[in-house]
């Protein structure tokens, strides 16, 4: 069955320091998303992205952060300075059609910032 | 804004007996859907059901149904059966169909007792 995967699965980096999370999204599908979840809490949205730009976006997707499909198979997001309180889960979510039918979820970056 | 509330943080339930989790949302939207998301603790998020808000009848997929009641606002989840395995924590969406984006619940954790 096809899936979602992300890399790295856990990533450690410094505060200021640039970030990328990396996805592949199923191959079929054209609607990318990022979620984030800080532990205990809440799974929350951060962006939408079809046709190679940004649809919607959260108010957490400030300017420090930036999407990119740089290939046909890669979604990548990218956090410029990284501040302590980005520490958290980042879901990268991918589906068919726009509906929200189903969205599939990949396994997840743990990003933490010392 | 679409707003969805589990106003449980915590359940427990004996294997193979059946419990509850509550959600409400709110919407403004007309054409919506709701889904629950299972979430073990490797954290990847799992697809439980989904429901078309245009939709009168509840879904079910094996031990798991819905009880969606669309004028209320409500959308709980049944769990038939109860297995160790389904020990997680739970979250209810709203996605929208017009941009995809999905909101999330506090969550629900579901303790399974032996």
């Amino acid at each position: 069955e096809p899936e979602v995967t992300q890399t790295p699965s856990h990533q450690v980096t410094q505060m200021g320091q640039e970030v990328i999370l990396r996805c592949v999204p199923i191959s079929n599908h054209l609607y990318f998303y990022w979620y984030r979840q800080i532990l205990g809490q809440k799974v929350e949205f951060l962006v939408s992205f079809y046709n190679n730009e940004i649809s919607e976006k959260s108010e957490i997707f400030d300017d420090q952060f930036s999407v990119e499909r740089p290939d046909g198979s890669n979604f990548t997001l990218k956090i410029r300075s990284t501040k302590l309180e980005d520490s958290a889960m980042y879901f990268c979510a991918s589906s068919r059609l726009a509906t929200t039918y189903e969205q599939y979820f990949g396994p997840g970056t743990r990003l933490t910032v010392t | 804004a679409q707003t969805v509330t589990q106003s449980q943080p915590e359940m427990s339930v004996q294997e193979a007996e059946t419990v509850t989790l509550s959600c409400t949302y709110d919407t403004s939207e007309s054409d919506y859907y709701l889904f629950w998301y299972k979430q073990p603790p490797s954290r990847q998020m799992i697809l439980v059901i989904r429901q078309e808000a245009y939709k009168q009848q509840n879904a079910t997929e094996n031990r798991f149904s819905v009880n969606f009641q669309k004028a209320a606002k409500s959308f709980s989840l049944k769990i038939s059966d109860s297995q160790l395995g389904d020990a997680a924590m739970y979250f209810c969406a709203h996605g929208s169909s017009n941009t995809g984006k999905l909101i999330f619940g506090q969550g629900t954790t579901l303790q399974v007792k032996p």
